[in-house]
């Protein structure tokens, strides 16, 4: 059974630093996997995508990583806004023809301004 | 930009009574999904719904839950009689086409209902 862990839990840190949440999954056999944000009050909101077969996706100051073999994955985050404060959420679509998502427990990102 | 939209945000009930939680997806999408969030817990996938039946669920997906698409607009999920354990987020999502890949075929979620079981 595929399981998600992200770390750390929480971080705080002040506006203006680059910073990097982390994925970890047992099954290394994905089909993709996702980073979401979520925001009190609000549902999720995809950030980037990477399917299996690719390494890293940008997206602004965003910027995942896969390493599918040894199944991690990091989200970059450059330049830390204010507006950036929320838990992030990794999730992955495991192969076999699964429908559902498996997500992580989330890191809830607060910046200081 | 499109959305999905769920009704209600947030609903109260007595434990054992039964509860219908509503969602409008996106208009032009195919694939309907509904997960649930346990507070301080992971999201957690519940079922998936596709030409008018459900193409995959999970195994928290048990008798007391269904889902149906009673007018081609809204999809809805059917709680038939209320757990405590049943008091979490339940967020509808969809999808134009299954695998969801990048850029026009995202998998869009709502903004939750949340569920308060007495």
């Amino acid at each position: 059974k595929q399981e998600v862990t992200q770390i750390p839990a929480a971080l705080s840190v002040p506006e203006g630093e680059n910073l990097v949440l982390n994925c970890s999954f047992t099954d290394s056999a994905i089909y993709n996997l996702q980073w979401f944000r979520q925001d009190p009050g609000k549902g999720l909101t995809s950030l980037l995508l990477i399917q299996s077969s690719q390494r890293e996706q940008t997206s602004g100051r965003l910027n995942a990583s896969l390493d599918k073999s040894s199944g991690r994955s990091t989200l970059y985050i450059a330049a830390s806004q204010p507006g950036d404060s929320a838990t992030y959420l990794c999730a992955v679509k495991t192969g076999g023809g699964a429908d559902g998502l498996t997500f992580g427990k989330g890191t809830h990102l607060i910046i200081q301004p | 930009e499109p959305e999905v939209t769920q009704t209600p945000s947030h609903q109260v009930t007595q434990m054992g009574q039964e509860v219908i939680l509503r969602c409008v997806p996106i208009s032009n999408h195919l694939y309907f999904y509904w997960y649930r969030q346990i507070l301080g817990q992971k999201v957690e996938f519940l079922v998936s719904f596709y030409n008018n039946e459900i193409s995959e669920k999970s195994e928290i997906f048990d008798d007391q839950f269904s889902v149906e698409r009673p007018d081609g607009s809204n999809f809805t999920l059917k709680i038939r009689s209320t757990k405590l354990e049943d008091s979490a987020m339940y967020f509808c999502a969809s999808s134009r086409f299954r695998d969801t890949t990048s850029g026009a075929n995202v998998l869009t979620f709502g903004a939750g209902s949340r569920l308060t079981v007495l």
